[in-house]
């Protein structure tokens, strides 16, 4: 067990809809990560957040969101599904957020299924 | 930005050897390099990693290298067992744009008894 905790586990949705996936990073962590892993796109570097600040982004879609909140939760909101969103997500977390290479600590994923 | 190549796909060994995955990275800049095995259906778990100032790093059956010059990378696992079945994953990232780790594509390594 990382400390990282995600929910939900699974997720069944239809295309158009909208879902939010949320993480709680490990006690003392400041910065939350999230990564899309599809079988054709490997794993992804979406968003990240440190101490409410988003710090670096990557190829996110622009119908997906993200935010950190005071208590470091974070939530990842995917809106207007497609099929191709379809994914394991994963949260990750870490102390700081940059510098010398922070351990990043990954959650259990949720597995979002759009039919 | 960061592209990173991993070689091979896959790998198959037999119980006791010694297993190698090889990956390359193209930002200069890029100062840490973790490698995470996956599971079927679980989490990334980092097993080992290597920061710009090193070049080897050992634990037990597990060592890195870092060819900071040649920009690249290994994974070397010794006396392999059927537990290290799994998916491996190189990784790297940079001081600067925060700490995003620019993955792999990933080596499926089957431990053969």
């Amino acid at each position: 067990d990382s400390g990282v905790t995600q929910t939900p586990k699974h997720l069944i949705t239809a295309t158009g809809q909208r879902v939010t996936l949320r993480c709680s990073p490990r006690s003392g962590d400041l910065s939350v990560y999230w990564y899309q892993q599809s079988l054709d796109q490997g794993l992804q570097f979406l968003i990240q957040y440190y101490n409410g600040e988003e710090r670096a982004k990557g190829n996110i879609l622009e119908r997906f969101s993200a935010q950190q909140f005071p208590d470091l939760h974070s939530e990842l909101n995917l809106s207007s599904l497609e099929l191709g969103d379809s994914a394991l997500y994963f949260c990750a977390s870490s102390v700081r957020g940059q510098g010398a290479g922070d351990e990043q600590f990954f959650g259990p994923g949720t597995r979002l299924t759009v039919l | 930005g960061e592209n990173v190549e991993q070689h091979p796909s896959t790998l198959s060994v037999q119980e006791g050897d010694s297993a190698v995955i090889k990956c390359t990275y193209s930002d200069s800049a890029s100062n840490y390099f973790p490698w995470y095995k996956q599971e079927l259906g679980k989490r990334p778990q980092l097993i080992i990693d290597i920061r710009s100032n090193v070049g080897e790093k050992k634990d037990q059956r597990i060592a890195v290298t870092l060819n900071k010059t040649a920009k690249h990378f290994s994974l070397h696992i010794t006396e392999t067992q059927p537990e290290d079945s799994a998916v491996y994953f190189c990784a790297a990232s940079s001081t600067g744009g925060g700490n995003k780790l620019t993955f792999g594509t990933g080596t499926q390594l089957k431990v053969e008894l």
